[in-house]
């Protein structure tokens, strides 16, 4: 496709389920990120991929946090025994790293993830 | 410290009139990238214009504007002649030259365009 797709756009799932949130990147885009959106609030970075490898998984908030790439595409964000607080957007980025500091993040459309 | 601060949790503007969106960041890298994102209530966030630490001129966009001054700290976007689809949150994001590949995003503000 011809921008970052994100799925599901929407998911509701009961407190201590596991969910999986997937990310299409931009093909060609070797640099992933992922990041989680309260309501109102701005974007806290979660992790960085560059191609499979994740050099970067400071920001995931917890063991219960976890996220792969495969074939430098396609990202799952995996979130086990789901608590309300997980409850907020989680919007997906990819960007060419030309290594260049004026490269933009190009972002998907989000996944809403409610916990009940 | 907050890397990104936008102060300005909301604001009005008239339909034609400009608007000036304020950010403040913290860094003590010597280069560093400044942009700007739109997100629509949609949800999906839109590059709107980037300013380099080392760049001269305060970067231009159609009716954007970034008003870039280094040793505040600051760069604020301006968007000329507002319209009504301009309503939306605008993100102010930074990138360091040391910590590459992270952007840090404010907390944003919120534009309405009264018509």
């Amino acid at each position: 496709g011809a921008g970052v797709s994100q799925s599901p756009s929407n998911k509701v799932t009961e407190k201590g389920k596991d969910v999986e949130l997937r990310c299409d990147p931009i093909s060609g885009h070797t640099a992933l990120y992922w990041y989680r959106q309260r309501l109102g609030q701005g974007l806290e970075f979660l992790i960085y991929f560059q191609g499979n490898s994740a050099p970067d998984k400071s920001g995931l908030p917890s063991d219960r946090f976890s996220a792969e790439r495969t074939g430098e595409s396609v990202s799952t964000l995996t979130i086990q025994r789901t608590q309300q607080e997980d409850s907020a957007v989680y919007l997906c980025a990819s960007s060419a790293e030309s290594g260049q500091m004026n490269t933009e993040a190009f972002f998907g459309q989000g996944t809403r993830l409610t916990v009940v | 410290a907050q890397k990104i601060t936008q102060t300005q949790p909301g604001m009005f503007v008239q339909e034609k009139e400009a608007v000036t969106l304020d950010c403040t960041y913290d860094t003590s890298d010597p280069s560093y990238g400044l942009f700007w994102y739109k997100q629509p209530s949609s949800g999906e966030m839109i590059f709107l214009i980037y300013q380099g630490s080392y760049d001269q001129q305060n970067a231009t966009e159609g009716r954007y504007s970034l008003n870039f001054q280094k040793a505040r700290k600051s760069a604020n976007l301006v968007i000329s002649a507002s319209q009504l689809g301009d309503s939306a949150m605008y993100f102010c994001a930074m990138r360091e030259i040391y910590n590459f590949n992270k952007f840090y995003f404010g907390s944003g503000t919120k534009l309405n365009v009264k018509p």
